[in-house]
């Protein structure tokens, strides 16, 4: 079936460093979304691709689609303290939204 | 605006028992979700509806009915709680279409049953 993997599951950063987070899919994703999830809440909506090769930025939030819409990833410049919660990506699938394992970002003052 | 709201917080049942979980939005929206999440497994879709009066199976829908007798408000059930069913319940509702558009999420019901 129609998988939405992440990369990676977990990331310590030093506060002021960069992340990275990956999301891949098996198949061809009309959108694809990004939530945001502080420990103990709820998930959050970021932003939504639509576009093949889409790039989006919110402050220091990179957003991007890829060119075969299978894939998208998330890049944060400057990680600050308050960046810590795990993010996921989202695609619709048949009948479903498929959401990704997540990637657990911890960033260290 | 309250947005979307979840009722209870935190509950605990013992196997076989059964309850309610109640989810309400108050933006108008026609899409509804149900979601349970179990660590390191994201979140996997249990039941939603497209509108008031209308239902339909996710992913993961055994043990669990639903309903959406008004447009506001929907409802989780399970009929016999068993430990399988431990997990964090979330709620969402969208308004630009099924699988389109920001999903807006319930603070969520933590849920243990022993």
């Amino acid at each position: 079936g129609q998988q939405v993997m992440q990369i990676p599951q977990y990331q310590h950063v030093q506060e002021g460093e960069d992340f990275t987070t990956y999301c891949n899919s098996s198949t061809t994703l009309s959108n694809i979304q990004w939530y945001k999830q502080r420990p103990g809440g709820h998930p959050v909506f970021l932003i939504q691709l639509v576009k093949s090769g889409e790039v989006k930025k919110q402050k220091r939030l990179t957003f991007q689609f890829g060119e075969a819409k299978k894939n998208s990833s998330l890049h944060i410049t400057a990680t600050q303290t308050t960046d810590v919660g795990t993010y996921f990506c989202a695609g619709p699938g048949t009948y479903k939204y498929i959401f990704g394992t997540g990637t657990r970002l911890k960033v260290l003052a | 605006n309250a947005g979307v709201t979840q009722t209870p917080k935190f509950r605990v049942l013992k196997t076989g028992q059964s309850m309610t979980l109640l989810c309400a939005q108050d933006m108008n929206h026609e899409y509804m979700y149900w979601y349970r999440q179990d660590p390191g497994m994201g979140l996997r879709l249990i039941h939603y509806s497209v509108g008031e009066g209308t239902t339909a199976k996710g992913e993961v829908p055994d043990g669990y009915n639903v309903s959406r007798l008004k447009k506001q408000n929907f409802l989780l059930g399970l009929e016999s709680a068993a430990p399988s069913q431990t997990s964090v319940y979330f709620c969402a509702s969208s308004y630009r279409g099924l699988f389109s558009g920001e999903q807006f999420f319930g603070p969520g019901t933590r849920l243990t049953v022993l």
